[in-house]
């Protein structure tokens, strides 16, 4: 059974640089395509974007900028980088395998933005 | 890029009953790629629909997606306790990827 856990800060400082990385189980990370999604407090969940098993990667024009996501295939992760971060970051984070549609997600971690 | 709306916000029902929720986008989503999820409280969203009306692996055959276009439905036959949880819709037919706003389904 695939499971998915997301870790990282839960507090980055305005303009740094925002670093999460989800681990998957039951699962190689060299198959599939992952995901991050993140929702808002009181808002809609927002696609970041996807990485394939072949490192292809393809970001929300919204937020492509300043959005990195890469594998990890020695640890099995991959990991989302958002740089230049503001309070309109803050967010609970999702990592979930899928591309187009997610079929299974992690359990999210709150990433808040304040100084 | 695609903007769904969903309807109502929130839809009070008896166990039992019949629910039908809508989800409505600004364009048409081509070969109906539209996606429903469920989530519970504290929990991350779960897979329901894929298609427009495809059922994901374990759902109840008591959930039915439906539509094309820009109208898509998600019935629900016969509610049970634990169905009055927050749905989703979900576009992939066009970049970017994006949800409807949530209908949130509660126990009258």
């Amino acid at each position: 059974q695939v499971q998915l856990q997301e870790s990282g800060p839960g507090l980055v400082r305005p303009s740094e640089t925002l670093s999460l990385t989800c681990t998957v189980s039951g699962a190689s990370i060299n198959t599939y395509y992952w995901s991050w999604i993140r929702q808002p407090p009181g808002m809609r969940l927002e696609w970041i974007g996807y990485i394939n098993y072949s490192g292809n990667t393809n970001y929300n024009p919204s937020l492509k900028s300043r959005v990195t996501i890469s594998l990890d295939t020695s640890k099995n992760q991959f990991s989302l980088n958002l740089s230049s971060v503001t309070a309109a970051d803050t967010a609970l984070y999702y990592c979930a395998r899928g591309s187009f549609y997610m079929l299974m997600w992690g359990p999210g971690t709150l990433v808040t933005v304040s100084s | 890029e695609i903007v769904l709306t969903q309807s109502p916000g929130t839809l009070s029902l008896s166990p039992g009953e019949r629910a039908t929720l809508s989800c409505r986008a600004s364009q048409s989503v081509s070969s109906s790629y539209l996606t429903w999820y469920q989530q519970s409280p504290g929990q991350a969203p779960r897979l329901l629909i894929f298609g427009a009306s495809s059922r994901a692996t374990g759902i109840p055959d008591r959930f039915r997606g439906s539509g094309s276009g820009t109208d898509f439905t998600l019935t629900i036959s016969r509610l049970e306790p634990e169905d009055f949880v927050v749905y989703y819709c979900q576009q992939y037919g066009s970049s970017p990827i994006t949800f409807g706003q949530g209908t949130r389904l509660e126990i009258k």
